[in-house]
Formats: structure tokens, sequence, C-alpha cells
């Protein structure tokens, strides 16, 4: 079983600084991938980026990137020119890749992120 | 525009009612999931249906009961459900085989009174 551990609870920066969550995972799986979704007051879970665990290169989507460090199994997000729009809940996830293609996801808790103006 | 729908937004029961969830996805994709986040707990899988075969039950309770009739719709049927099990219930779709994204609907907010 696979588990996934964010160990900050709830973080605050000023708009337009850079801020970074925290993820760290356990599993025996060799392929899989790790995901970092959004879930603003509306409750939406949006998908902010993902990574293939077999790329040694980090994923970017424009001001969000990530530090995937399998060896140490981290995968932190860096959200870079923070806008009051990324105010929202952090999940990390984790999703093996099965053959079917139909795996459930793994979710961390959690990290409440709050952008102050 | 969210393509997976989730009808109704909020239901409030009783123990010994018997009420379904439903969920509809306009994505074309071919897994659908089901999801539960409690207050105190990380968003727990339910379950997992591939070309409408379940794939995975997560050692659910009875008291839920889903049902895939085809690719496009979910639903989660609910009988005499605990006050713990109050939550949001979100559903997902996936396409399977080739791509690993999950697209959320926007959850029922169910109240077990």
């Amino acid at each position: 079983a696979q588990t996934v551990t964010q160990s900050q609870p709830e973080m605050s920066v000023q708009e337009a600084e850079t801020v970074t969550l925290s993820c760290t995972y356990d599993t025996s799986e060799n392929n899989y991938y790790l995901f970092w979704y959004k879930q603003p007051p509306s409750r939406q879970m949006i998908l902010v980026i993902r990574q293939e665990a077999y790329k040694q290169q980090n994923a970017t989507e424009n001001r969000f990137s990530v530090n995937f460090q399998k060896a140490a199994k981290s995968f932190s997000l860096k959200i870079s020119d923070s806008q009051l729009g990324d105010t929202a809940m952090y999940f990390c996830a984790f999703m093996k890749r099965g053959g079917g293609g139909a795996d459930g996801l793994t979710f961390g808790k959690g990290t409440h992120l709050i952008i102050q103006p | 525009e969210t393509g997976v729908t989730q009808t109704p937004r909020h239901l409030v029961m009783g123990m010994t009612n018997k009420k379904s969830l439903k969920c509809e996805q306009h994505l074309g994709h071919n897994a659908m999931y089901w999801y539960k986040q409690s207050a105190k707990k990380p968003l727990e899988l339910m379950f997992v249906y591939n070309f409408k075969e379940q794939t995975e039950n997560n050692s659910v309770p009875s008291r839920f009961s889903p049902e895939c009739p085809n690719s496009s719709h979910l639903f989660l049927h609910l009988h005499t459900l605990q006050p713990e099990d109050s939550a949001l219930y979100l559903c997902a779709s996936s396409r399977s085989g080739t791509s690993y994204e999950q697209y959320f609907g926007p959850g029922t907010r169910l109240t077990v009174t």
C-alpha cells in the first residue's frame, strides 16, 4: 500500500511571493505517477501538475513547478509569483501505473494555502 | 466548465432512508471513480470502474452500493447510513489505458441525520 504525507497543514504568504509545498510518499512500486491537485472553496478538484516517475526532468506548468526526488520519495510543489486565486487546499496524490490504466489515487491530507493581498 | 457532473449537490438523509448519488461524465472516458472526502481524513478511494466493470472496492461497507450501467454514468446507492458517513462524495473519470488524468465532479455534500 502507498502512503502520502503532507506535513504542512496550512501556509500563508504574501501575493507575488514564491511558496513551496512539501510532499513525501512511500511505495514499493517502481512505475507510478505523482500529482498535485488544487481544491478551491468551490470544492472543485483541479489538476495542477503531474509527474511520471520514470522521467528525471521536473514537470513545469506556467507558474507551477515540482521538485521530484525519486530516491528520497519527495515531490514538492513550487508556486512562483503567487496570486490571490491560488488560495486553496492543495493535495499531493500518488497513482501506481497499472496495466489497465484505471487506478485510484492515494491522497495526502492536504495543505491549506492562503495568499494574502 | 467541468465535464463531470454530479447530482444532487447537497443531500440530507435520515439513517433509515434510501437515496442515490448520480455522476455523469461527458468526456468520452472509460473509467469512473468514487471518492469520499471527510473533514478529518484524506480523500479516500471507494470504488473503481473500468469499462463498466468494477475493478476495485476499497473495503467499503455494503451500505454503499455502486452501479455503473455504462461508461458515462455512475451511481452510488445509499441505505441505512450512519452519521459518520456524512462527507463530500466526489466522482471522477479518466481515459483508461492511455491517459491517467482524473477529472473530478463538483461533489455531493451528504449529511446523515
